[in-house]
């Protein structure tokens, strides 16, 4: 079965940087893009961007652009999103998702970030 | 591409009919349209893709339908688990944007 396990949470200071993995099972990593949304607490949810799983390949939302970088490790079947620079207003739950073609089929359980000084 | 989803919240009692709307900036192509159902605490589950195939899974009372900028999920007869959040999203020039959601809750 399709699983996509996530980094537990975080605490940052204002100014650093995180990084969240997400590690794939149950499938070919490699066939399949991973995608992360954001979700701010009581908010919707945010589209951060995308990476292949083939060739690594990224596309990033606008908001986004400069301060994130997404990553994977086709030895381990993992994802990696890294955001620096963080404020406040990052505080958020961060989940990856499988995208086979063009939504979001399976998700990690999500993991959360607080940025507090 | 701009989702607005409407209404914000909708209170209704078990058994009932629910019908969410999506509406678009710009026509969808290929109805690259999904609903993704959120409850407190959990990540987002995928209910429906292409507009109107539900995903694996996914019990029948769950619909969609529409087109080009309108879409809309109906849930038939509303079971206690369906009481949620859903959300819209689209994909367009590998962009992705979410709807900002419909609670569902309990009349």
């Amino acid at each position: 079965q399709v699983q996509l396990v996530q980094s537990g949470a975080e605490v940052k200071k204002p100014g650093a940087s995180v990084k969240v993995s997400c590690k794939a099972s149950g499938y070919t990593f490699t066939s399949h893009a991973i995608t992360w949304v954001r979700q701010a607490p009581g908010q919707g949810l945010e589209w951060m961007g995308l990476i292949s799983g083939y060739n690594g390949n990224t596309n990033y939302a606008q908001n986004f652009q400069g301060r994130v970088t997404m990553t994977t490790d086709t030895s381990t079947n993992t994802a990696y999103l890294e955001l620096k620079n963080l404020r406040s207003d990052d505080t958020a739950v961060y989940y990856c998702a499988r995208v086979p073609n063009w939504y979001l089929d399976f998700w990690g359980q999500g993991t959360l970030v607080t940025v507090s000084s | 591409i701009v989702l607005t989803q409407s209404p914000g919240t909708l209170s209704l009692s078990p058994g009932e009919r629910a019908t969410l709307s999506c509406r678009a900036s710009q026509s969808v192509r290929a109805n690259y349209l999904a609903w993704y159902q959120q409850k407190p605490g959990q990540a987002p589950r995928l209910l429906i893709y292409g507009a109107s195939t539900r995903a694996t899974g996914i019990p029948d009372r769950f619909s969609g339908s529409g087109s080009g900028t309108d879409f809309t999920l109906t849930i038939s007869r509303l079971e206690p688990e369906d009481f949620a959040v859903y959300y819209c999203q689209q994909y367009v020039s590998s962009l992705v944007t979410f709807g900002s959601g419909t609670k569902v809750d309990i009349k």
